[in-house]
């Protein structure tokens, strides 16, 4: 089964909307990655989780760790049309190996 | 600058030949690893490698293999005994380990297409 689901699986929105994309997982949370990608092209790193509650921001994006639900969440303040994407999950395995959602489509409407 | 280059960006082979994706970093990263994304998936590791001259299989290793005879260097050869080879293969990187030292850096992909 798959150790991290992530949802929604895809999302709509417009300009100026906030959003925020799930993701939960099957095992404890330690070591939890985020990463945006743009069709064919490669991930790029966003930002890390390590422990329950915390929480990191940069520009618009914010995410937390919620350690007793087994949850990150990202959320996109006031979404521009440069947010949209895929926004992947990755969660620290053995051997410093990731394990990946799914990820979620993101298209954002002028 | 510093970064991790693959190439070809775009690559087209005929069945039962093999083929070899490159991958190359300059950020002397100890770690280099091999992914394969196919549609509406997430990333699968195929081979990752912790050291020069040392490699292990990753969830869907069969029909693939590697090398890492330099550090700066994880080639990806994907043989003809891979069934269904036609996906996007994403190459990363890792420093060491330890707070952000864990964070795997990816290169911009080479998509692979069996004719």
């Amino acid at each position: 089964s798959q150790e991290l689901e992530q949802s929604p699986q895809s999302l709509i929105v417009q300009e100026g909307k906030n959003l925020t994309i799930n993701c939960t997982s099957s095992k404890t949370l330690y070591g939890l990655y985020w990463y945006k990608q743009k069709y064919g092209e490669g991930l790029i790193f966003l930002m890390m989780l390590q422990k329950g509650g915390e929480e990191k921001s940069h520009e618009k994006i914010t995410a937390k760790l919620d350690e007793k639900k087994q949850q990150s969440s990202l959320h996109i303040t006031a979404s521009q049309p440069s947010h949209a994407g895929i926004y992947l999950c990755g969660l620290r395995a053995g051997s410093y190996q990731l394990t990946f959602g799914k990820g979620t489509k993101l298209s954002v409407i002028p | 600058d510093g970064g991790i280059t693959q190439s070809p960006k775009y690559l087209f082979r005929k069945e039962g030949q093999n083929v070899t994706l490159s991958c190359e970093q300059n950020l002397n990263h100890d770690a280099m690893y091999w992914y394969r994304q196919d549609p509406g998936q997430g990333l699968r590791l195929i081979y990752y490698s912790q050291i020069v001259n040392d490699f292990q299989k990753g969830d869907i290793a069969e029909g693939y293999s590697v090398s890492r005879e330099k550090k700066e260097s994880f080639p990806l050869t994907v043989t003809s005994a891979q069934k269904n080879p036609t996906a996007f293969y994403l190459c990363a990187s890792r420093s060491g380990t330890g707070g952000n030292l864990d964070t795997q850096y990816f290169g911009p992909g080479t998509r692979l297409t069996v004719l």
